[in-house]
């Protein structure tokens, strides 16, 4: 499988700021990345496909102008939360997709809890 | 109707039991199925992924019913260490997740 880092692990930020969190593929070269988002006790949320040198695809509901993601390397795709609000708190994850025995597996990063205040 | 549904339980189980999950899938377009393991404020780990023939990893036996929808987990011999919430995933390249089941494990 894939190794995944997340940074920040954890975040609390006032309402209006922006906020940027940073998923990478330690080991994998990841042309595509996930983003989730999970509130307690529901299940993940897929936000987006981060795709690796072109726009990110967005789920439908989801801002695309909200919920900036750039992916400018293998190895590297940033989640940046803009004018963030205390609905957006949440937890945060990305996955990588690997090709297991005929099927993509997708390995998650350790997620990253955001609080607007 | 939910894409992917679970029990949410919880299910409390003494140590050395057997239990068993479900997981219901609605799109039946869908190639790939998976069970991930999630402690709390933890991300999902992958447990193992599901073949048509049914795969088994130790304790943890996994079958898939494409006629009925469903896939389904088994966990022999419960540890403590077990206790978790189990999600399912489903789809062909981006996955649906369920709400997931929890499990106890009890001493």
């Amino acid at each position: 499988g894939a190794v995944v880092s997340q940074h920040p692990s954890w975040v609390i930020c006032k309402s209006g700021t922006s906020v940027k969190i940073e998923c990478r593929s330690l080991d994998f070269q990841a042309t595509t990345m996930f983003w989730y988002r999970q509130f307690p006790k529901q299940s993940l949320m897929l936000m987006a496909t981060s795709n690796e040198g072109s726009k990110a695809t967005y789920e439908q509901g989801v801002e695309k102008d909200k919920f900036l993601i750039n992916h400018a390397s293998l190895t590297l795709s940033t989640l940046t939360v803009t004018s963030a609000h205390p609905e957006d708190s949440s937890f945060y994850i990305c996955s990588v997709p690997t090709s297991g025995i005929s099927r993509l597996e997708q390995y998650f990063g350790p997620g990253t809890r955001l609080t607007v205040t | 109707r939910k894409e992917v549904e679970q029990d949410p339980g919880p299910f409390n189980v003494p140590e050395g039991a057997t239990v068993a999950f479900n997981c219901t899938y609605s799109n039946s377009a869908s190639q790939s199925f998976f069970w991930y393991r999630q402690d709390c404020r933890k991300e999902p780990k992958l447990l193992m992924s599901v073949y048509s023939s049914g795969n088994e990893d130790g304790r943890f036996t996994a079958q898939l019913n494409r006629a009925s929808q469903y896939i389904s987990l088994l966990i022999r011999d419960s540890k403590l260490s077990d206790s978790a919430t189990y999600l399912c995933a489903s789809g062909t390249y981006k996955y649906i997740f369920g709400t997931g089941t929890r499990l106890k494990v009890l001493a």
